[in-house]
């Protein structure tokens, strides 16, 4: 059972616009999400996260958005730069046995074309 | 400030040999975690540890395990690889924002 998904495997963006891509959760004990972007051959780097208290969250042209009746969360770039490309990550996380535990969407590629 | 570091980078293994992967944190957090991701798929915990000592199993713990003698290091061993084992591991630190290591290619013969 897939908690976490990102239903598009793919994205193509024109650089300059903005580029969104989405999340959806199943599970309703989830209390914080984050962003995470992935080059090939490295580890994925923290983007920017947001509380279940929040419905919102910016950091410079990176924002979250959580819709929590709808369990769907999306991450807005504006404007997009060729830099971007890279597959992004959902995760949410939820305490479970005493540890906070991250699960993951399957991750979207984004492609910034000039 | 190195961040999270993981040894080795690369490694090719014949079934049924072992190995150990070794994690190495410096930013003094308690909590440690292992992953795998395989292709198409998100990355999947495998064990992970909320302190000096302590190990729990996580969402696909089989053919694995742990240590955790110090705080900084978290160890994930293959006892008898398999073909199955085959995948991009990488190791986490933090506790509700988790940093990540570079990772490290496994593949089994």
């Amino acid at each position: 059972d897939q908690q976490v998904k990102q239903n598009s495997p793919s994205l193509s963006v024109q650089e300059g616009r903005i580029s969104i891509l989405n999340c959806d959760y199943t599970n309703s004990m989830f209390d914080y999400f984050l962003w995470y972007k992935k080059y090939p051959a490295e580890g994925p780097t923290f983007l920017i996260s947001i509380s279940s208290i929040k419905d919102k969250n910016e950091d410079g042209r990176f924002t979250v958005f959580l819709n929590k009746s709808a369990k769907h969360l999306s991450l807005h770039i504006v404007p997009s730069q060729p830099g971007d490309s890279a597959v992004y990550f959902c995760a949410a996380s939820a305490a479970i046995q005493g540890a906070q535990k991250l699960v993951f969407g399957q991750g979207t590629r984004l492609t910034i074309n000039p | 400030n190195a961040g999270v570091t993981q040894t080795p980078k690369f490694r090719v293994l014949k079934t049924g040999q072992s190995m150990t992967l070794l994690c190495a944190q410096d930013m003094n957090h308690e909590y440690m975690y292992w992953y795998r991701q395989d292709p198409g798929m998100g990355l999947r915990l495998i064990h992970y540890s909320v302190g000096e000592g302590t190990t729990a199993k996580g969402e696909v713990p089989d053919g694995y395990n742990v240590s955790r003698l110090k705080k900084q290091n978290f160890l994930l061993g293959l006892e008898s690889a398999a073909p199955s084992q085959t995948s991009v591991y990488f190791c986490a630190s933090g506790r509700n924002t988790q940093y990540f290591g570079p990772g490290t290619r496994l593949t089994v013969l």
